[in-house]
């Protein structure tokens, strides 16, 4: 059982539409971080969000940890083919010696 | 900054046998590691937490036997997968946490281990 969900699990789109990726939980978790990921490579980070309702952006990038810390959104503006690759949100427990993976969302965008 | 290596990247080897992956942190030093596993087109699964100095905690459902983590300095930590099976056939990735950091771990670029 995934303790992190992450939705939606596929998304093509054309360069240039925005879109939102959600990381749900039922649990709360100490810290949350993003994460994109190349076929055959380790996931790279993105940002690590902590405070509950903190807001992060990046670039194009908007991240979102929601007010009780068990969920987090993350929205991308006007997306360019170099966006394309698999997102994975990571929640932290235990003190941070522990951290759980969402399902990850594979964002496919089409010049 | 906060570079960290696997070797091999890929390796075949025979059912039955042996295969040790090695993780090492670069340009900071590593208190914990964690090791990974990740499927084709699915996410990653948490296998143990390895700490320098001490023994490393597995999660639930694996096999502490089959796999033998050891994690000797705050630089490197290794993983072996004892008496490989085809169904060992995976991704194998590992991360590190800062000693210096509070919250990023920094991920490997992967192994990907073929048991034929």
């Amino acid at each position: 059982t995934q303790l992190l969900e992450q939705s939606p699990q596929f998304l093509s789109i054309q360069e240039g539409e925005n879109l939102t990726v959600y990381c749900n939980s039922s649990s709360v978790f100490s810290s949350l971080q993003w994460y994109r990921q190349e076929p055959g490579e380790g996931p790279v980070l993105l940002v690590t969000v902590v405070t509950g309702g903190e807001v992060k952006k990046l670039k194009r990038l908007t991240f979102q940890f929601g007010d009780a810390r068990k969920d987090s959104s993350l929205h991308i503006t006007a997306a360019q083919p170099g966006d394309t690759g698999l997102y994975l949100c990571a929640g932290a427990k235990d003190n941070f010696n522990k951290f759980y993976f969402g399902s990850g969302t594979k964002l496919n965008v089409k010049p | 900054g906060a570079v960290v290596s696997q070797h091999p990247s890929w390796v075949i080897c025979k059912s039955g046998t042996s295969v040790k992956i090695e993780c090492r942190s670069l340009d900071f030093q590593a208190t914990t590691m964690f090791w990974y596993r990740q499927f084709p087109k699915q996410s990653l699964m948490l296998m143990a937490t390895s700490n320098e100095g001490s023994k490393a905690t597995y999660e639930q459902g694996v096999e502490k036997d089959k796999f033998l983590i050891n994690h000797a300095s705050l630089t490197l930590s290794t993983l072996t997968v004892t008496s490989a099976h085809p169904e060992d056939s995976s991704f194998y990735i590992c991360s590190a946490r800062d000693l210096g950091g509070q919250y990023e771990q920094y991920f490997g670029p992967g192994t990907r281990l073929t048991v034929t």
